[in-house]
């Protein structure tokens, strides 16, 4: 499978935990995005990655909530200390980034779906 | 802030009709449009992206940019019940990321 991959798709944790979600972009993207969508609301950006660096993490609340994409492996968002208001679907694109002429279309996988208790 | 404003709908269309979505935003300076839809507890599925101003087709899709009205719009002909769903219209950020509409909830009726 060459799409956007995301795990788990489905996380439940109870107040005051840690919330870990995994995302590995398409074969060939260097460029990671994370999306929040609360129910019946729209997508909002938090945080933008290429390998090793934060490009902009300007929608991300700056308490709690971190992420990363390293050299090697997934890129991650990790929440911690969760609320009930964390309850939401975290989804994440990748794009090429630059070399070609769409380079900043975004393809998103299939989402984690948080559930806070 | 930049914004994107779209119509919530419900849009609904008869089977077989066109259906028209609307798309406007803020930012002048915007240089890359694109139009996602998503189904019902689904991830967005990229429909098309547009860059110049006219339009640009594919298939039963055709995308439309105004850049001097700040308007894009997504025109589905041939409409069918699969393409119920809602339509996330999005504008690029300077390159560091995407500003979406509410999205368009559009009903196609048999």
């Amino acid at each position: 499978n060459a799409g956007v991959m995301q795990n788990p798709r489905h996380l439940v944790r109870r107040r005051g935990q840690e919330a870990r979600l995994r995302c590995s972009p398409m074969k060939g993207h260097s460029h990671v995005y994370w999306y929040r969508q609360l129910p019946e609301e729209g997508l909002k950006f938090m945080v933008y990655l290429q390998k090793e660096n934060i490009i902009d993490e300007s929608g991300m609340p700056k308490e709690r909530f971190s992420a990363e994409f390293p050299k090697e492996g997934p890129s991650i968002l990790r929440i911690q200390q969760v609320v009930r208001g964390d309850s939401a679907a975290y989804f994440c694109a990748s794009s090429p980034g630059e070399g070609t002429s769409v380079y900043n279309e975004q393809f998103f996988g299939p989402g984690t779906r948080l559930t806070v208790l | 802030q930049k914004e994107v404003e779209q119509n919530s709908g419900p849009l609904s269309v008869p089977e077989g009709a066109i259906a028209s979505l609307n798309c406007t935003y803020s930012d002048r300076g915007s240089q890359s449009f694109f139009w996602y839809r998503q189904y019902s507890g689904k991830s967005p599925e990229l429909i098309m992206s547009i860059y110049s101003n006219g339009d640009k087709e594919d298939g039963r899709f055709t995308a439309q940019l105004n850049k001097a009205s700040q308007y894009v719009s997504l025109l589905i002909r041939d409409s069918q019940p699969s393409d119920s769903a809602t339509y996330l219209c999005a504008v690029d950020n300077y390159g560091q990321n995407f500003v979406f509409g509410p999205g368009t909830r559009l009903s196609v009726l048999p």
